[in-house]
């Protein structure tokens, strides 16, 4: 079954301790981005990946960093979150057919709550 | 900056009446646009997308949008409402994937 898969769906945490949310796709996608979701601002990216060992900053990547070693994972790496990091994090992927991305399949999301 | 934007945050409607949900872009030449719905505690899902033709597309669930060149718009429409239909709809775009602030969708019975 095709799918993006991240973990963990739910995490508590404290401020300034180091974090990672696993991101993994199963269908050999070029592209994979990370997002937020938080109430009346709707998605907003946070970085990209065109392809393995390339990335990009989004809208919002202050306090994040990201990694693509391999084509079917890409973990985002909260360093030393904050309370303002709380958020719902989904992470997409998509193919580049026609060298413009296609449909982005989600993740099931990641609710993040730093105290 | 955004380049696609939802006017409404809410749309309600009653169930069996036509559903409209509102979207703008401001991207330049041809668009690739997209329509996305989020249910509650639940990820994105595809609905349907714009790329070139038919002004008309056909997604799933009985949606369709409408791309209007003229106007800038794409706004998603279904002609019988139903309460399963509540949910979060995202208008969203090929340039830089940007995705508007969504609009939430209440049908009720």
């Amino acid at each position: 079954e095709a799918q993006v898969t991240q973990n963990p769906r739910y995490l508590i945490t404290v401020t300034g301790k180091k974090l990672t949310v696993t991101c993994s796709q199963n269908m050999n996608h070029e592209y994979m981005s990370w997002y937020r979701q938080d109430p009346g601002l709707g998605l907003r990216q946070i970085y990209y990946s065109m392809n393995v060992e390339v990335t990009d900053k989004g809208d919002v990547p202050e306090g994040y960093k990201v990694s693509r070693k391999e084509k079917r994972n890409f973990p985002l790496i909260l360093e030393s979150p904050s309370p303002n990091q709380t958020s719902l994090y989904f992470c997409a992927s998509s193919s580049r057919d026609r060298g413009d991305t296609d449909t982005q399949y989600f993740g099931p999301g990641t609710r993040l709550t730093v105290l | 900056a955004q380049s696609v934007a939802q006017p409404e945050d809410q749309v309600n409607v009653a169930e069996g009446n036509p559903l409209t949900v509102k979207c703008t872009y401001s991207v330049s030449g041809n668009p690739y646009l997209f329509w996305y719905v989020q249910y509650p505690n639940r990820g994105l899902q595809f609905l349907l997308k714009y790329i070139t033709g038919d002004n008309l597309v056909k997604g799933s669930y009985g949606f369709e949008a409408e791309f209007n060149k003229s106007q800038t718009s794409f706004h998603l429409k279904k002609p019988s409402a139903l309460v399963s239909d509540s949910a979060l709809y995202f208008c969203a775009d090929d340039y830089k994937l940007s995705f508007g602030a969504g609009t939430t969708v209440t049908v009720r019975a």
